[in-house]
C-alpha cells in the first residue's frame, strides 16, 4: 500500500498568515498516461465530516475560498492556506487514489491547523 | 442539496454483527461509486470498503465486512460481522468524486465495539 506522511502534525499561524502543510506519498501517485495526480485534500472541523477541497492535487472543488491552493506532483505535495481565517482551524488530510483501482486508498494522518 | 444519511451504528459485543446504512437523496447512489471510510475515536481516516466496478476492501476488514447497495431504495449498506474491538470507530459514507477522491460524505454512525 502506498503510505501518505504529512508534515507537521500540527501547526499554529497567526490569522491572516499562511498555513502550510506538506504530504509525501511513499510512491509516486502521478499516471504518466493522463499526467494527473491522484492526490485530493481533506478539511475536517470537529464534530463534522471531512470535507473535499481540492483534487488531482491542485483542482479546488466549487465553492471552496481561493485561499486555499494545492501543489506538487509525483511524491511531493503542499496544501496552502494563504490568508489563515478564524473557520479554517480544522485537521487537514491529503488522500492517494492512485491505487483506486485495486480499492487501497490511503490517508495522511492529519495536520492540525491551530491560531496562535 | 446531496445528502447522505447513516444509520444503524450503536454498542456491540465483540464477535457481534451490525448492519449499517446510508440513505442517499438528492443524489442517485447507483450512478457513482461508494465508499465506508471509519475514524476510531480521536484517529486519522481509513478507507473501508467500495463498491462501483466491483467491490474491494482495507485488508483489516476482507471476510468480515461487506459493502452493498439497493438501487430502488437508493442505499448503501455495509454488513459488519465478527467485529472486533479495533472495528470501534465512527463510520462515513461517501461518494465517489473525480478520479478516487471523496466528494461528498455523510455525518458518520458510532459503532462501538465493547464487552
Amino acid at each position: 500500500d502506498i503510505v501518505m506522511t504529512q508534515s507537521p502534525d500540527s501547526l499554529a499561524v497567526s490569522l491572516g498568515e499562511r498555513a502550510t502543510i506538506n504530504c509525501k506519498s511513499s510512491q509516486t501517485v502521478l499516471y504518466n498516461s493522463n499526467n494527473k495526480n491522484y492526490l485530493a485534500w481533506y478539511q475536517q472541523k470537529p464534530g463534522q465530516p471531512p470535507k473535499l477541497l481540492i483534487y488531482w492535487a491542485s483542482t479546488r472543488k466549487s465553492g471552496v475560498p481561493d485561499r486555499f491552493s494545492g501543489s506538487g506532483s509525483g511524491t511531493d505535495f503542499t496544501l496552502t492556506i494563504s490568508s489563515l481565517q478564524a473557520e479554517d482551524v480544522a485537521v487537514y488530510y491529503c488522500q492517494q487514489y492512485y491505487s483506486a483501482p485495486s480499492g487501497a486508498y490511503t490517508f495522511g494522518q492529519g495536520t492540525k491547523v491551530e491560531i496562535k | 442539496e446531496v445528502q447522505l444519511v447513516e444509520s444503524g451504528g450503536g454498542l456491540v459485543q465483540p464477535g457481534g454483527s451490525l448492519r449499517l446504512s446510508c440513505a442517499a437523496s438528492e443524489f442517485t447512489l447507483s450512478s457513482a461509486w461508494m465508499s465506508w471510510v471509519r475514524q476510531a475515536p480521536g484517529k486519522g481516516l481509513e478507507w473501508v470498503a467500495k463498491i462501483g466496478g466491483g467491490e474491494s476492501y482495507v485488508d483489516s476488514v476482507k471476510g468480515r465486512f461487506t459493502i452493498s447497495r439497493d438501487n430502488a431504495k437508493n442505499s448503501l449498506f455495509l454488513q459488519m460481522n465478527s467485529l472486533r474491538i479495533d472495528d470501534t470507530a465512527i463510520y462515513y459514507c461517501a461518494s465517489g468524486g473525480d478520479g478516487g477522491s471523496f466528494d461528498y460524505w455523510g455525518q458518520g454512525t458510532l459503532v462501538t465495539v465493547s464487552s
